[in-house]
């Protein structure tokens, strides 16, 4: 299995700033990926981070809304800019494991844009 | 794309309750995962159930793959058990093909 660990934890921020949140993986793993969850609601793939070129983003998300880095197997971060309100999500790192079948999750980032 | 459906939305038991949840999927398969979402948002991977029965102490889990349906056993419940339950599949067969969730089982266990 694969330990996931995100910070920040919980932030508020003010409408029209930016805020990169970090995943740290505790082994290397093939696949990471950025879901947001808004309240009430259930989980939506944001993006593939791939390790050493672009995210692949899914319909709806934008590169400059929403820019991925991953630098190396074990670490990404996502950054959330110019915020608005409606940006108020939980944000989950998750990772595929080696043998490709099981994911897992950290413990999310959540942010309350005001 | 696939489609993930899971039923019913909410569910409120008695402590000591059975329940069963429900995920059914629009196309074929070959990765099914059942995740528990804590009140504090962790989400915590219950079982990966491609096909077949598996079992993990009050938990269990059946998927027959050829009918498209998973279901989620939970018995003896217990006040922890509440949370959201996801069911999630891969939408295609590659391992790099995405995961997607479907809309989530509420479960609320009154003590």
């Amino acid at each position: 299995s694969a330990v996931i660990s995100q910070k920040p934890s919980r932030d508020i921020c003010q409408r029209g700033t930016s805020l990169t949140i970090q995943c740290q993986v505790d082994s290397q793993v093939t696949m990471m990926f950025w879901y947001r969850q808004q309240p009430g609601q259930s989980l939506t793939l944001i993006a593939t981070a791939n390790q050493g070129s672009e995210a692949t983003y899914e319909s709806g998300f934008v590169i400059d809304k929403f820019p991925i880095s991953r630098p190396n197997l074990t670490f990404s971060t996502l950054t959330v800019s110019n915020m608005s309100p409606e940006d108020s999500s939980i944000y989950l790192c998750s990772a595929q494991g080696a043998a490709g079948n099981t994911i897992y999750f950290g413990e999310g980032s959540w942010l309350t844009v005001v | 794309g696939i489609q993930v459906e899971q039923s019913p939305p909410d569910l409120i038991l008695q402590e000591g309750a059975n329940s069963t949840l429900r995920c059914n999927f629009s196309d074929s398969v070959n990765n099914l995962q059942w995740f528990h979402q804590n009140p504090w948002g962790q989400l915590i991977n219950l079982f990966y159930i491609p096909s077949g029965t598996k079992q993990n102490g009050r938990l269990s889990a059946t998927t027959v793959a050829t009918e498209r349906y998973s279901l989620l056993y939970i018995s003896s419940s217990q006040t922890t058990d509440s949370g959201v339950y996801f069911c999630a599949v891969r939408a295609g067969y590659s391992s790099a093909s995405k995961i997607i969730f479907g809309s989530g089982t509420r479960l609320s266990i009154r003590p």
